[in-house]
C-alpha cells in the first residue's frame, strides 16, 4: 500500500516569511494529493490539491509542487501570518481515491510574531 | 449549509462497554471514511463505504465495527475488543471516484474512565 512521509515534524518561522514543508510517496499509482489543515479541536480542513498531471497549483499565498519522478510534492506558504499557524498534513491516494486517504504524520507549523 | 457533523463531541467509554460515534452528511456523497488520529500521529483508516450497504476494512479495522443503512449516515461502534480506544475520531465523505477532496467533521474524542 501507499506509504507517505512527511517533514518536518515541527517548522517554526518568523511572520512574513515562507514555509515550506515536504512529503514523499511510495505508490507510483498515486494520482491525487491533497493538503489539509487542522487547528486544535478540529477536523481538518482542505487547502490545497493538486493531480498527477499537474506540476504546480496555486492558490494567493498557498502553492503545491509536485515531482512524479522523484515521488515527492511540497507545500509552500508565502507571507506568513499569525492565523497560519496550525497542524498541516499531507495525503495522497492509492487504490482509485475512493478506498480512502494515506496521510503524513503532520507537520506543526508556528508563526513567530 | 452542507457539511458532515459528528456527535458527541465527547465520549466516555467504561472498561468491557461498546459506544458508538455517530456521523451525518447531507452533502451527497456515496463515499464515507473512518479515521483515528492519535497524538503527533498521522490519520489511519478504520473502516470506508463507497455505498450504502457496503463497507471495507481500513489498515486498523481490529476492534471497530460499522454500517452503513443510509446515504447519510455511517456509525461506527468502538466494541470491547478494541484494548487502546482513546483517540480522536474522524469521519469524512467525498463523491466515490478517484481523486476527490474528502470533507471532514470535527471529531469526537473518546477517552476511558
Amino acid at each position: 500500500g501507499e506509504n507517505v512521509e512527511q517533514h518536518p515534524s515541527t517548522l517554526s518561522v518568523q511572520e512574513g516569511d515562507s514555509a515550506v514543508i515536504k512529503c514523499t510517496y511510495s505508490d507510483s499509482a498515486s494520482n491525487y494529493f491533497p493538503w489539509y489543515k487542522q487547528e486544535l479541536g478540529k477536523g481538518p480542513q482542505l487547502i490545497i490539491d493538486i493531480r498527477s498531471n499537474v506540476g504546480e497549483k496555486k492558490d494567493q499565498r498557498i502553492a503545491v509542487t509536485l515531482n512524479k519522478t522523484a515521488k515527492h510534492f511540497s507545500l509552500h506558504i508565502t507571507e506568513t501570518q499569525p492565523e497560519d499557524s496550525a497542524v498541516y498534513f499531507c495525503a495522497g491516494t492509492s487504490g482509485g481515491g475512493a478506498d480512502g486517504l494515506t496521510f503524513g504524520k503532520g507537520t506543526h507549523l508556528i508563526i513567530q510574531p | 449549509d452542507g457539511g458532515i457533523t459528528q456527535s458527541p463531541k465527547y465520549l466516555f467509554r467504561k472498561e468491557g462497554q461498546n459506544v458508538t460515534l455517530s456521523c451525518e452528511q447531507n452533502l451527497n456523497h456515496d463515499a464515507m471514511y473512518w479515521y483515528r488520529q492519535d497524538p503527533g500521529q498521522g490519520l489511519r483508516l478504520i473502516y470506508y463505504s463507497q455505498i450504502v450497504n457496503d463497507f471495507q476494512k481500513g489498515d486498523i479495522a481490529e476492534g471497530y465495527s460499522v454500517s452503513r443503512e443510509k446515504k447519510e449516515s455511517f456509525p461506527l461502534t468502538v466494541t470491547s475488543a478494541q484494548k487502546n480506544p482513546t483517540a480522536f475520531y474522524l469521519c469524512a465523505s467525498s463523491i466515490p471516484t478517484g481523486g476527490q477532496p474528502q470533507h471532514f467533521g470535527d471529531g469526537t474524542r473518546l477517552s476511558i474512565l
